[in-house]
C-alpha cells in the first residue's frame, strides 16, 4: 500500500539558510499535517491543511510557512534557520479533516549547522 | 489548554514481565492515539481508542480508555525484547484535529 513520502529525508542546512521539505499524501487523502520532533521529544504540531486551505496552527514559528498544492502535496517552507530548527519533521495525512487516522511519513531530519 | 501526561516516561523491564504505561489528559476527548517509534524511525500507529470503555489487543500490547477518568493504559503482556521502543500516547479535540502527544515512554526490555 502507498504510504506518505517525504523529501529529502536528510538535510544539512547553515544558520539563516533557507530549506523546503516536501510531502506527498496517500493517494486520495486530502488532508495533511506537519510535526516537529526535537531529540528526545514528542512531537509538536506544526500546521495542517485541508483540501488545499490551512485548517489547524500550531506552534509554527513566523520564519516557517507552508502550502498544500492543487495535487495535495504540501511543502514546508523554513527561512533563516536557527541551531534549535535541527530536528525530525514529519508530515502525516488522513483521508480528510475528521477522519481520525493519521498516518506519518518517514520524516526529514534536518541538521542546522 | 489541552495537556496529555505519560508515566513512567522511562522504563526498564526483563522479557517475560508484565506492566503498563499510563497516559492522562486534562479535558475532554473521545480520541486516544497510541503510536510507536523505533530510534531514528517514524511514527507507527497502534491503536485507535474512539469510545470510552474501547479495549483493544495486538499480539502483547493491549490498550483501554476510560473517558470519564481521562485515562488510558497500554498493557505489555510477557515482554518480549522486539517491543523496546518509545511509546506515545496522543489526544485531539473534537473541534480541532491536531494531535496533543504525551512525552513518551522509553521501554527497554533485557533479554
Amino acid at each position: 500500500a502507498a504510504g506518505v513520502i517525504q523529501s529529502p529525508r536528510h538535510l544539512i542546512k547553515e544558520k539563516r539558510e533557507t530549506a523546503t521539505l516536501k510531502c506527498y499524501p496517500i493517494p486520495r487523502h486530502d488532508t495533511v499535517y506537519w510535526y516537529q520532533q526535537g531529540p528526545g521529544q514528542d512531537p509538536q504540531f506544526l500546521i495542517s491543511f485541508y483540501e488545499k486551505m490551512q485548517s489547524d496552527k500550531g506552534s509554527i514559528p513566523d520564519r516557517f510557512s507552508a502550502q498544500q498544492f492543487s495535487d495535495y502535496h504540501s511543502e514546508l517552507n523554513m527561512s533563516s534557520l536557527e541551531l534549535g530548527d535541527s530536528a525530525l519533521y514529519f508530515c502525516a495525512s488522513s483521508l480528510t479533516r475528521g477522519s481520525y487516522e493519521q498516518y506519518f511519513g518517514p520524516g526529514t531530519r534536518l541538521t542546522v549547522t | 489548554e489541552l495537556k496529555v501526561e505519560q508515566n513512567p516516561l522511562f522504563l526498564s523491564m526483563q522479557e517475560g514481565k508484565n506492566y503498563t504505561i499510563y497516559c492522562n489528559y486534562s479535558t475532554t476527548s473521545d480520541r486516544l492515539y497510541w503510536y510507536r517509534q523505533d530510534p531514528g524511525k517514524s511514527l507507527e500507529s497502534l491503536f485507535v481508542l474512539l469510545s470510552n470503555g474501547a479495549v483493544k489487543q495486538e499480539g502483547r500490547l493491549m490498550a483501554s480508555l476510560d473517558t470519564k477518568a481521562r485515562l488510558s493504559t497500554l498493557h505489555i503482556t510477557a515482554a518480549v525484547h522486539d517491543l523496546s521502543a518509545t511509546y506515545f500516547c496522543a489526544v485531539d479535540w473534537d473541534s480541532n484535529y491536531q494531535l496533543i502527544w504525551g512525552a513518551g515512554t522509553k521501554l527497554i526490555i533485557k533479554p
